[in-house]
């Protein structure tokens, strides 16, 4: 079945610390993207990717970086430059395609993120 | 820039109700217009999705009908269940742009 995988579930961080976030999608898709959500609140957009070895930031990401080495693959890396972490993340991917604006963004069953 | 405004929640029903959700759109362009749904804990799941002017995106008994002169898009189901208790967000895609979402509106049904 094809679809998006996200590891851990859930993940704990102590301070000073940094954590990498697993994305992994089967979709074929060129775009991904990561976001931040908060208790009863709406998407943060943090990074997006829309070809293999180029990503862009997206509203919220300092203290957060990425890499995109395969088009599969999109881990965010929490940095302890991100003084409030605790969230849900949840990763993304899309086909992209300026002109095809109708598709779908799918999105992976998220990682809630605790700060120790 | 674009943007979504959607209705304050949370909203509370009783089983069978009718519900509504509104959504409004601002928008530079022709974007898409989406409607996800997310069970707690879980990752959001594409509802139902218009593409231009006038079409109806439905799923599962929920419906939404792009309407450009009123720049809405508001999601409807004649006879809610339990199980639609989630969290439901509005979104939009434009040419060349990624997907803006609104904030989200919790519909909690009772039995």
């Amino acid at each position: 079945d094809g679809g998006i995988t996200q590891s851990p579930k859930y993940l704990f961080r102590k301070e000073g610390q940094n954590v990498t976030l697993s994305c992994e999608q089967n979709l074929n898709h060129d775009a991904m993207y990561w976001y931040r959500q908060d208790p009863g609140q709406g998407l943060r957009l943090i990074y997006y990717s829309q070809i293999v070895n180029d990503f862009q930031k997206g509203d919220i990401a300092e203290g957060y970086s990425v890499s995109r080495e395969k088009k599969e693959s999109f881990p965010l890396t929490v940095t302890s430059a991100q003084k409030n972490p605790t969230a849900f993340y949840l990763c993304a991917s899309s086909i992209y395609s300026h002109l095809r604006v109708g598709e779908t963004q799918y999105f992976g069953p998220g990682t809630r993120l605790l700060v120790l | 820039g674009n943007s979504v405004t959607q209705m304050e929640g949370p909203v509370t029903l009783s089983e069978e109700a009718f519900l509504t959700i509104n959504c409004t759109y601002t928008a530079t362009g022709y974007p898409s217009l989406f409607w996800y749904v997310q069970y707690p804990g879980e990752g959001l799941q594409l509802l139902l999705k218009a593409t231009k002017a006038d079409d109806k995106g439905s799923n599962k008994g929920f419906e939404a009908t792009y309407r450009k002169e009123t720049t809405s898009f508001h999601l409807e189901k004649g006879s809610v269940q339990v199980s639609d208790s989630a969290v439901y967000f509005c979104a939009l895609r434009d040419y060349g742009q990624n997907f803006v979402f609104g904030p989200g509106t919790r519909l909690s049904v009772l039995p």
